[in-house]
Parts: C-alpha cells; sequence; structure tokens
C-alpha cells in the first residue's frame, strides 16, 4: 500500500511568485494535516481536512496560504505571492477516520526555498 | 498554552552506548504523548505514543519512553544504539479532541559515532 506522498520534494522559487504543494494521502484516509517546519524550528499544524471540509485552520499563518481537498482525495497548499519568511519544510500527514488509537503517516515533505 | 520542549538539540552517543532524549510538556490535562523519528529522506515516522495506562511505554527499534505526571515528562530511551538509529526525533502532544493536531518539539538530531 502506498503511503503519504508529497509532491514536489524541492521547490525553489522568487520571492512574489506562486507555488502548489500537493499531498496524496493513504488511499481512504479521511483526515489530512499540512504542517510546516521553518528554519530548523519545531514543526507547527497548518491545518485539518475531515474529507473535502476544513476542519481547522487555525495554524495558517495568513491570507497568503489556500489549501484545498476537492473530493476529499489529494489535497494542495497554494502560496501566493510567495515571501522569502514562507521558506521550510512542508509536511502532510493522513489518518482514518476513527478512535484515539488511529495513527497519523506523514509523508516526506516538500522543501519549499524561496529566494 | 501547549508547548513541548526538547532541550538537547543535538546529542552524540557512540554505538552500542545507552540513549536517553528528553521531553518536556506543558498542557492543560493528561496529554497524548508521542515520539516521531524522521531518518534522512523520509518523512516522520511513529516511535510510540502514550495515551492511558501503564507509563513506560515501549516502541518499535527497541526504543521505549516513560510517562512522569509529576515532572511533565516523556524522556526516549533506547537501552544500545546502533548506527542507524542515527535521525532526528521529536516528541509531540496530541491535542485533546483531535490527537493527530501535534504539538512538536523542536527536534533532537542524534549522531551515532562508530
Amino acid at each position: 500500500e502506498a503511503g503519504v506522498t508529497q509532491f514536489p520534494s524541492h521547490s525553489v522559487i522568487e520571492k512574489g511568485q506562486t507555488v502548489t504543494l500537493r499531498c496524496d494521502p493513504i488511499s481512504g484516509h479521511d483526515n489530512l494535516y499540512w504542517y510546516r517546519r521553518v528554519m530548523g524550528k519545531e514543526i507547527k499544524f497548518l491545518l485539518h481536512f475531515v474529507k473535502e471540509s476544513k476542519q481547522d485552520e487555525s495554524g495558517m499563518p495568513n491570507n497568503r496560504f489556500l489549501a484545498e481537498r476537492t473530493g476529499g482525495t489529494y489535497s494542495t497548499l497554494k502560496v501566493q505571492p510567495a515571501e522569502l519568511e514562507d521558506s521550510g519544510v512542508y509536511f502532510c500527514a493522513s489518518s482514518q477516520a476513527g478512535t484515539v488509537n488511529t495513527e497519523a503517516f506523514f509523508g516526506q515533505g516538500t522543501r519549499l526555498t524561496v529566494v | 498554552a501547549q508547548s513541548v520542549t526538547q532541550p538537547d538539540i543535538h546529542i552524540t552517543v557512540s554505538e552500542g552506548a545507552s540513549l536517553e532524549l528528553r521531553c518536556n510538556y506543558s498542557y492543560g490535562a493528561t496529554p497524548y504523548l508521542f515520539w516521531y523519528v524522521q531518518s534522512p529522506g523520509q518523512g516522520l515516522q511513529l516511535l510510540l505514543k502514550y495515551f492511558s495506562g501503564d507509563t513506560l511505554v515501549q516502541g518499535i527499534k527497541g526504543f521505549e519512553a516513560e510517562f512522569k505526571r509529576s515532572q511533565s515528562s516523556f524522556n526516549l530511551r533506547k537501552p544500545s544504539v546502533h548506527w542507524s538509529d542515527a535521525a532526528e526525533y521529536f516528541c509531540a502532544v496530541g491535542a485533546r479532541g483531535n490527537f493527530n493536531k501535534f504539538y512538536f518539539g523542536s527536534g533532537t538530531k542524534l549522531n551515532v559515532k562508530p
């Protein structure tokens, strides 16, 4: 069974450009999470989808970030326009709906560099 | 507010030596606690978790962790480190009501000397 897959693995863009990150969760996982790690600091929660609905977007830093999960399958995270402080590693995780014993599985992350 | 502190940014141990990685948390209730590991080029992998019950938790790859409520700690241990354990380790608290909404520590990078 395929794990959580993120595309691209690396992206280098100029300040002011737009970048779209993609996450393909494990098939059948209703929950999808986005996290970000900036400059070797802690990994921070961005938002949580349950199927196609945003359950919690309290961690989204500002309105330059737009996350979607059309059809409840893969998700995209768009940054427009990108700023230097957006550089970091963006992680996606997915989990089944259910009880406390549901494990979250993480992708390998997308390293975004804004120059 | 919830927070997790990993006081050691880097740790170097010799292969075969014992290991303890420290984690302290701040949370208003009994926490859900996790340790994740990230090997180079890989995603985060769950090592172990604590929700309730026995405060000594066994995980994969020979790791264990002990929840100490009085010290607000959840330290990770391994009796004998292997070169393949070199990675970055993250302690995390899971939010009540959404336990996969994690509050992570800043991570500890483990180097293993031959």
